[in-house]
């Protein structure tokens, strides 16, 4: 079936280190794939997304480049910011219906 | 518009009650999804409307479950009889079909707490 697995948190960085958080994937067809971010006590905003092979999604300094071959999105920013604490959801949106998949989440807290 | 609202944010109930929650998808999405999330695990999908047609119901949705968007609008989720294990929180999103790929954008959810 179609799944997400991400790293487990808590992932604890000083401000300005580098990040990168794994997300792998099981999926049948071809899927877009997503980074979802939930600051605390918000709902769930797109971060960034990638809609095919070697597609690469960024936002607000954050990247992840779709790999077919290694089934993988790994999220990755070179300068981490205490605004950044949040926690980050990896899914993958099925082509028909639009439905996603989430893993369960990576919380990220960056200390000053 | 002020993006996709849920009402109520917090919902208390006692074990056996019935319980409804309301989704207000941003205007002009025809798409709505609903999805349970529990304390350190991401959503899981349960249910997802395109206009006022239930196209697909996860297997999670007992029959104690039950959701409507009747003018393909807003939407409810209602359960029966609810469980200690139905504590959790509930979110709606909703999204436009132009294309499969397109943002789905979230409601800040409803937290219910079965007592």
């Amino acid at each position: 079936g179609n799944s997400v697995t991400q790293m487990e948190g808590p992932v604890t960085l000083s401000e300005e280190a580098f990040l990168t958080i794994n997300c792998t994937y099981t999926a049948t067809g071809y899927p877009s794939l997503f980074w979802y971010v939930q600051y605390p006590g918000e709902g769930l905003q797109l971060l960034l997304k990638a809609t095919k092979a070697d597609d690469k999604g960024s936002n607000k300094g954050f990247e992840a480049t779709y790999r077919k071959e290694t089934t993988s999105f790994h999220l990755e920013k070179g300068s981490v910011q205490v605004s950044d604490s949040a926690v980050y959801f990896c899914a993958l949106g099925m082509s028909n219906t639009g439905k996603l998949i989430f893993g369960q989440g990576t919380t990220l807290q960056v200390k000053p | 518009d002020t993006g996709v609202s849920q009402d109520p944010r917090h919902k208390i109930t006692k074990r056996g009650q019935n319980v409804t929650f309301r989704c207000d998808p941003i205007s002009e999405h025809n798409r709505l999804y609903w999805y349970r999330q529990t304390l350190g695990q991401g959503p899981e999908f349960l249910t997802y409307f395109q206009n006022e047609a239930q196209l697909e119901k996860s297997r999670l949705l007992s029959d104690r479950f039950s959701a409507e968007r009747p003018k393909g609008s807003f939407s409810t989720l209602e359960i029966q009889r609810t469980e200690q294990g139905d504590s959790a929180m509930y979110l709606c999103a909703s999204s436009s079909n132009t294309a499969w790929d397109t943002e789905a954008f979230f409601g800040q959810g409803t937290r219910l707490t079965v007592v």
